[in-house]
């Protein structure tokens, strides 16, 4: 059974600093990953989405890199503000089971 | 297309009660997940539909818990004899396949009293 880890929990940092979420997965056998965003009380926001065989993607100031091989990515916030303060989740589909599980999440501040 | 819409977006019933949740998923999109969110923690994959076929299915969604997606559509997710730790935020998310976007809906949330 896939299992997705996230650190850290929770990271606050001071706005303008460049900083990196860690994701990592035991199933190296995955069709894709994917990085959400979801503030208090929403559904989730769709950020990045790695291909297999992709080793990086980027968006504006995101950029999320996937080393299958060893069951990691990371996705990198350049330049953080306030309004990136979110709670971030990765989530894999796997070929065993093509469902999509979810780390359980780090909690970003950003501070002004 | 407004993307991911789920109704109600909140439900407050006793215990013991039914509810049902519905789902639309984004036209076209083929495949519709059920996760379910309690403060703190990541979604817990509940089940997951490729058209009108359920394909798999978590320990939760043998007994109290039901979902349907007749006809490949929109999809809702039952749960009976509600009970106090169902309370919780119920998601849906929808594909086109298994290696696209998953996108989200805003929710429905859950509160057994």
């Amino acid at each position: 059974k896939q299992e997705v880890t996230q650190i850290p929990a929770a990271l606050s940092v001071p706005e303008g600093e460049n900083l990196v979420l860690n994701c990592s997965f035991t199933d190296s056998a995955i069709y894709n990953l994917q990085w959400f965003r979801q503030d208090p009380g929403k559904g989730l926001t769709s950020l990045l989405l790695i291909q297999s065989s992709q080793r990086e993607q980027t968006s504006g100031r995101l950029n999320a890199s996937l080393d299958k091989s060893s069951g990691r990515s990371t996705l990198y916030i350049a330049a953080s503000q306030p309004g990136d303060s979110a709670t971030y989740l990765c989530a894999v589909i796997t070929y065993n089971n093509n469902d999509m599980r979810f780390g359980a999440g780090t909690r970003l501040t950003v501070k002004p | 297309d407004t993307g991911v819409s789920q109704d109600p977006r909140h439900k407050i019933t006793k215990r013991g009660q039914n509810v049902t949740f519905r789902c639309d998923p984004i036209s076209e999109h083929n495949r519709l997940y059920w996760y379910r969110q309690t403060l703190g923690q990541g979604p817990e994959f509940l089940t997951y539909f490729q058209n009108e076929a359920q394909l798999e299915k978590s320990r939760l969604l043998s007994d109290r818990f039901s979902a349907e997606r007749p006809k490949g559509s929109f999809s809702t997710l039952e749960i009976q004899r509600t009970e106090q730790g169902d309370s919780a935020m119920y998601l849906c998310a929808s594909s086109y396949g298994a290696n696209t976007e998953a996108f989200f809906g805003q929710g429905t949330r859950l509160t057994v009293v």
